[in-house]
């Protein structure tokens, strides 16, 4: 059975940090694509970051560039995203998705306010 | 990041055929196919179809996926009232390098 578990969202002030984990299990997690998502209360899902199966090469959506940092732990099975300089508009649920979108888990909620 | 294209809201009847479409372009859904996903309010997404047909286990064969150029379909047979959910496509775009995401369809089961 495939699990996605996320973890270390919170409530943070405007311009603080957060870094949110993901462990996984039931699938190849060290050939997978992994990838986080986020979704904002009432909109649809927002593609954030994205890292291929060795680690190698990271992608980002142009709105986090240069404070977001998705890495991953094969050994572990795990992911991970690193989130600075956090803005209001970036509170929602932050899920964590693998093998190509085929597996999510049940999301982390970051609130970013004052 | 521009996303993919999809109609606002469909109604179908109990038992009847849904098929949602989601378009895209050369570098997007017509080049790597399309991911397809249900999400119930207050649920986290649940992936029905993903590298354009393959279907994760445990997802029933009433899902289906297909694809014609750079336009992408989810037919959903003989339509249940659990089947009343949000439903979005993705598909990862070459030229941005990353996951864009359709603005989904809302499914009526009437």
């Amino acid at each position: 059975e495939v699990q996605v578990v996320e973890s270390g969202g919170g409530l943070v002030q405007p311009g603080g940090s957060l870094r949110l984990s993901c462990e996984t299990s039931g699938f190849t997690f060290s050939r997978s694509w992994m990838s986080w998502v986020r979704q904002a209360p009432g909109q649809g899902p927002e593609w954030v970051a994205a890292i291929q199966p060795d680690g190698s090469e990271k992608y980002y959506v142009d709105s986090v560039k240069g404070r977001f940092t998705i890495s991953r732990d094969n050994a572990k099975n795990s992911l991970y995203l690193g989130m600075n300089s956090l803005r209001v508009e970036e509170t929602a649920v932050y899920y964590c998705a693998g093998d190509s979108l085929a597996y999510w888990g049940q999301g982390t909620v970051v609130t970013v306010s004052s | 990041q521009a996303g993919l294209t999809q109609p606002p809201s469909v109604s179908k009847g109990l038992r009847q055929t849904a098929t949602l479409t989601c378009t895209g372009n050369s570098n997007n859904v017509g080049n790597e196919g399309a991911a397809w996903l249900q999400q119930h309010q207050g649920h986290p997404p649940k992936c029905l179809s993903y590298r354009d047909n393959s279907r994760p286990s445990g997802i029933s064969e009433r899902f289906s996926a297909s694809r014609s150029g750079s336009t992408a379909s989810l037919t959903i047979t003989g339509l249940q009232p659990e089947d009343e959910a949000d439903y979005y496509c993705s598909a990862w775009d070459n030229t941005l390098s990353g996951w864009v995401f359709g603005g989904g369809t809302k499914l009526t089961v009437l």
